[in-house]
């Protein structure tokens, strides 16, 4: 069954990088159908696509973010990471990685990590 | 961007009664591009709907979702306790992937 797990810093201070890994479990990162995504939640607000990308390095962005947002894996650990630049307080939220089964482009997500809490303060 | 409206904002009803949730869109999303989350209180999205017809494994069929085009709904046919979430619709017709502002459905 998979399983995917977020994991990094629970407080990062205004200006600095964001950083964030996924650890996925029960399946390969490097899946030909699949496409991994990040997404978060402002407290008490809805949902927010960051981006999401394949093995291939194919990416798509939300182009709001797409400016401060990178992406990588790590195929000997089955991790993909999130670094998101220059944050401030509009940055706190819950981060959720999840996967899509979309061969060419991504679709819908299933399943989700458990998420992350990450506040932005100095 | 494709701009995601759901309503109602909240729903409130009694155990057993029927819960219909709608999503709209700001242009077509294709037949079926559209899937629908439930997200209980502290806990992840979980995915129930995907091709805006089709259940997700596991999910009890008192869920159920139609429309196509611009206008979608999800129907909970007959409310139960453990259905007390926020409801989310997600488009991937175009990106990036847009989500709508959610219905909160409450047991009355």
């Amino acid at each position: 069954q998979l399983h995917l797990q977020e994991s990094g810093p629970g407080l990062v201070k205004p200006w600095e990088t964001l950083s964030l890994t996924c650890s996925v479990s029960g399946d390969s990162i490097i899946g030909i159908r699949s496409y991994w995504g990040w997404f978060r939640q402002a407290p008490g607000k809805g949902l927010e696509y960051i981006a999401s990308f394949r093995h291939d390095r194919t990416t798509f962005y939300n182009p709001s973010l797409k400016s401060r947002v990178s992406m990588s894996l790590d195929t000997s650990k089955n991790q993909f990471s999130l670094k998101l630049s220059s944050v401030t307080a509009a940055d706190t939220a819950i981060y959720y990685c999840a996967r899509s089964p979309g061969a060419d482009v991504p679709n819908w997500f299933d399943p989700w990590g458990q998420g992350a809490l990450v506040t932005v303060s100095s | 961007e494709i701009v995601l409206t759901q309503s109602p904002a909240t729903l409130s009803l009694s155990p057993g009664e029927r819960a219909t949730l709608s999503c709209g869109a700001s242009q077509s999303v294709n037949i079926n591009y559209l899937a629908w989350y439930q997200q209980k209180p502290g806990l992840a999205p979980r995915l129930l709907i995907y091709d805006a017809i089709r259940r997700a494994t596991g999910i009890p069929d008192r869920f159920s979702g139609s429309g196509s085009g611009t206008d979608f709904t999800l129907t909970i046919s007959r409310l139960e306790p453990e259905d007390v979430a926020v409801y989310y619709c997600q488009q991937y017709r175009s990106s990036p992937a847009t989500f709508g502002g959610g219905t909160k459905v409450e047991i009355k």
